[in-house]
């Protein structure tokens, strides 16, 4: 069936390094895949995506790029803000016309100053 | 971009009663979607809320417990019927849009069955 995996967390990082958060997915076909990120106390905010093989999805300083070859979506920012503490999910839909996603558990990104 | 709304915010109920839970989108949209978010869990589809028809339910969710009405294209709710400390939860709408089906999702409403 459909699945996503992320790195677990929690993910501590000190500001201004490099963050990856890991993604990888199991699905038939060529699904869509996204990041959402959930800051405390707040719904889900869509954070980028990438529709077919080879993209790369940007926003706020973050990227993924869609590696069928690998089934990944790992996520990416250079240089980490405090700001940027939340808890990040990797989601994949298979099919538009149901619109139904499929989320990874989570990944908790604590950034300290 | 839509902008979409839930109520209430968060409740506090006791175990065997009922809650309805409100969603609003300021414009007229095709799809929405009732999630549920347990505690430090990722989110679970709960089923798609259709205009003028039935809602279709994701395995392991039925309509006795999670009735959801669809009666415009700006308006759904989902009431959790006969509730139980297992229901204590984070329920979340969304709706579709965009070029590439995008998915927005509402603020969320904070349940706690004590």
């Amino acid at each position: 069936g459909n699945s996503v995996t992320q790195m677990e967390g929690p993910v501590t990082l000190s500001e201004e390094a490099f963050l990856t958060i890991n993604c990888t997915y199991t699905a038939t076909g060529y699904p869509s895949l996204f990041w959402y990120v959930q800051y405390p106390g707040e719904g889900l905010q869509l954070l980028l995506k990438a529709t077919k093989a080879d993209d790369k999805g940007s926003n706020k300083g973050f990227e993924a790029t869609y590696r069928k070859e690998t089934t990944s979506f790992h996520l990416e920012k250079g240089s980490v803000q405090v700001s940027d503490s939340a808890v990040y999910f990797c989601a994949l839909q298979r099919s538009s016309n149901t619109g139904k996603l499929i989320f990874g558990q989570g990944t908790t990104l604590q950034v300290k100053p | 971009s839509a902008v979409i709304s839930q109520k209430p915010s968060r409740d506090i109920c006791q175990r065997g009663t009922s809650l309805t839970i409100q969603c609003q989108v300021d414009s007229q949209v095709t799809m929405m979607f009732w999630y549920r978010q347990q505690p430090g869990q990722s989110l679970t589809l709960i089923a798609t809320a259709n205009q003028g028809s039935e809602a279709t339910y994701e395995s392991g969710f039925v309509i006795d417990k999670f009735p959801i009405s669809r009666p415009n294209l700006t308006f759904s709710t989902l009431t959790v019927s006969n509730m139980s400390p297992e229901d204590s939860s984070i329920y979340l709408c969304s709706f579709m849009s965009g070029r590439h089906n995008e998915q927005f999702f509402g603020p969320g409403t904070r349940l706690t069955v004590l």
